[in-house]
């Protein structure tokens, strides 16, 4: 079935030690979302590729990097990262055609990561 | 950025019974779409229910509809004939049918359904 694919589900890393997060899909979206989740809260927008137009929101920390090196994937690199960055992280794709419309996001099973 | 509320951060309902979540938004744009999504717990959110602002009737899908009150600025859920499956978080999101791409989420309902 063509699905949102995270890995790993559970992710755990050291405190300032870099840690990646990957997303693929094979839906051939041209939309790729990277969504910070805390507990109890909204999914927060980190950025997004518009095929390969990145996108980054303005309160979206420097520690914070992705790359799509192609359309099915999409990866969440943080640098250095702190307590306060251990979150779900949901990928979610979307396919916008000829213009903007009602399309929805597919969203991933997303990934829990923790800091020790 | 538009903002979106979810003022119930807890529901329950009784399994066959009706509920209904409120959601409210602030945006000053005309045309827009705004979407349902269900996350149970430990599994991916997934669409349940959208509409576009120029619609004035309500969506629906199965036991899902909407209240969508444009000038009121308010998209409510209602979920019929409630089942153990519905329990999740309930997310609102909204987005401009004229920037895009980006979805503002309110911080969602977690609804209980209790046999």
């Amino acid at each position: 079935d063509a699905m949102v694919i995270q890995n790993p589900r559970y992710q755990v890393t050291q405190f300032g030690k870099p840690v990646t997060l990957s997303c693929s899909q094979t839906l051939n979206h041209n939309v790729m979302y990277w969504y910070q989740q805390k507990s109890s809260q909204a999914p927060k927008l980190l950025f997004h590729y518009y095929d390969k137009d990145f996108n980054n929101e303005a309160d979206t920390p420097d520690n914070f990097q992705s790359r799509r090196p192609n359309t099915s994937f999409c990866f969440l690199d943080i640098r250095s990262p702190g307590l306060g960055d251990a979150a779900m992280y949901l990928c979610a794709t979307r396919r916008i055609g000829t213009s903007y419309s009602n399309q929805p996001q597919h969203f991933g099973d997303g990934t829990r990561l923790s800091i020790l | 950025a538009q903002t979106v509320t979810q003022s119930q951060p807890e529901m329950s309902v009784q399994e066959a019974e009706t509920v209904t979540l409120s959601c409210t938004y602030d945006t000053s744009e005309s045309d827009y779409y705004l979407f349902w999504y269900k996350q149970p717990p430990s599994r991916q959110m997934i669409l349940v229910i959208r509409q576009e602002a120029y619609k004035q009737q309500n969506a629906t899908e199965n036991r899902f509809s909407v209240n969508f009150q444009k000038a009121a600025k308010s998209f409510s859920l209602k979920i019929s004939d409630s089942q153990l499956g519905d329990a999740a978080m309930y997310f609102c999101a909204y987005r401009s049918a004229r920037t895009g791409n980006q979805f503002y989420f309110g911080t969602g309902t977690s609804l209980t359904v209790i046999p």
